[in-house]
């Protein structure tokens, strides 16, 4: 069993939609990730978190430390919110474990 | 500013060539780290520097080396390449070390093609 899960891998939605991406994992952590990653390959951090909630514009992203569980949510989803997200925690030693990402394509 | 940049974008090698992959982190930032992203997974940690010393090194073979420069700058070298290294190398940079869990800041990557 891989030390993050993503659900689904794969998803595809009509433009407007409600958006939710969950992640698992079964380490200790100190921080978790959530990471957009368009073709070609470059990533962008959109959020950094440790507990509670956090927003930024369409984008919601909730951690449950109990229940080592995450969610990204995107609100009134639009095609170019189409791409890769990614979870990854901070392990122990400082590294990132990453999830295998969920590949999101948002028609229009 | 400029943000972390990651030279050459592409390059392609034959098995058992070398290779140095380079990275220059945003102007301020002290540590560096280095992924491996295979074609259709998620990335794979090799190794964290943080002022010029390596902080975490993941599972990875001998075959991997990498230092961290004064100016914080790093490089990547892969000795004796196999096929299997082809990938998309990934270099983020944080303010502080990953322990301190510091936001991080990918460059675009480079992509290794080994034939």
């Amino acid at each position: 069993k891989n030390e993050v899960e993503q659900s689904p891998q794969n998803l595809t939605a009509q433009e407007g939609e409600f958006i939710t991406i969950n992640c698992s994992y079964s380490v200790g952590i100190s921080a978790l990730h959530w990471l957009q990653q368009h073709p070609g390959g470059g990533i962008v951090s959109l959020f950094m978190l440790s507990s509670g909630k956090k927003k930024h514009g369409r984008l919601i992203a909730t951690i449950n430390i109990q229940e080592k569980h995450s969610s990204l949510h995107i609100t009134a989803s639009h095609p170019r919110d189409s791409a890769v997200y990614i979870c990854a925690v901070g392990g122990s030693q400082g590294n990132l474990i990453f999830g295998k990402g969920t590949k999101l394509s948002v028609k229009p | 500013d400029a943000g972390v940049t990651q030279s050459p974008t592409h390059l392609i090698k034959t098995r058992g060539q070398h290779v140095t992959l380079r990275c220059s982190p945003i102007s301020g930032h002290k540590s560096v780290s280095w992924y491996q992203q295979v074609l259709g997974q998620g990335p794979q940690f090799i190794f964290q520097y943080y002022e010029k010393e390596e902080r975490g090194r993941g599972n990875f073979p001998d075959r991997f080396s990498a230092r961290q420069f004064p100016n914080y700058s790093s490089e990547l070298n892969v000795n004796a390449l196999l096929l299997g290294d082809s990938a998309l190398y990934l270099c983020a940079s944080s303010l502080w070390s990953q322990r301190h869990n510091s936001p991080l800041h990918f460059g675009n990557g480079t992509r290794l093609t080994v034939t």
